[in-house]
């Protein structure tokens, strides 16, 4: 089973719809997770981090953590031609040391 | 203020060239990681330091050796490279090795020839 486990898709969501991306991590004692947009040829961008069950907002992204079934997603509210890009998950490794470790990413193509 | 910075944004050179590249970031953060990215694939992490001490080391061949001369700034180099090691190289930096949120520069597009 891999660490962090994304669906690469691609995604297709029409323009003003929410867009909904999974990820599920193995790792029990994983403490912070983030999620990264990635424009292609880019860096990545952080969108959020997410520490706690439960859920996060920051404008139209909420990101919602789940600790007991591993699981963590971000929600798009009214999407945008421009949030089409790869959104990473990203999972702190257990062990110390700042060791992330990415999900293969989701491609979310926004559809005027 | 969150920047990372990378020079040079582009780097083409052939298999017998030794050549660098730099990064910076003046957050003050003590955690400072080098990723290399291939297409279509996630940021594949490389080297982390640690309040300038170099704490990990994913296995990663010799023709590539880091630096970081202070806590502002962390190096690559580069000596002998395969054609494979063509891809974008991502500095980032996280306030300490607590788990915290690292923050990627916009990266170093490498070409070998």
């Amino acid at each position: 089973q891999k660490e962090v486990e994304q669906n690469s898709g691609p995604l297709s969501v029409p323009e003003g719809a929410i867009a909904s991306l999974n990820c599920t991590y193995s790792d029990r004692v994983s403490q912070s997770f983030f999620w990264y947009r990635q424009y292609s040829g880019k860096s990545p961008e952080l969108i959020m981090s997410i520490y706690s069950n439960g859920d996060k907002e920051d404008g139209r992204f909420t990101a919602q953590l789940n600790k007991a079934s591993q699981y963590v997603s971000l929600l798009i509210r009214d999407s945008q031609p421009s949030d089409s890009a790869t959104y990473l998950c990203a999972v702190n490794v257990a062990g110390g040391y700042q060791k992330v470790t990415f999900g293969t990413g989701t491609k979310l193509q926004v559809i005027p | 203020d969150t920047e990372v910075t990378q020079t040079p944004k582009h780097l083409v050179m052939g298999m017998t060239n030794k050549k660098s590249l730099k990064c910076e970031q003046h957050m003050g953060h003590r955690a400072m990681y080098w990723y290399k990215q291939k297409a279509k694939k996630p940021p594949e992490l490389m080297f982390v330091y640690s309040y300038e001490k170099l704490s990990i080391n994913e296995s990663v061949p010799s023709r590539f050796s880091p630096e970081c001369p202070n806590s502002s700034l962390l190096n690559l180099h580069l000596h002998a490279l395969q054609p494979e090691d063509s891809a974008l190289y991502l500095c980032a930096s996280s306030q300490d090795s607590a788990g915290g949120t690292q923050y990627f520069g916009p990266g170093t597009r490498l070409t070998v020839l």
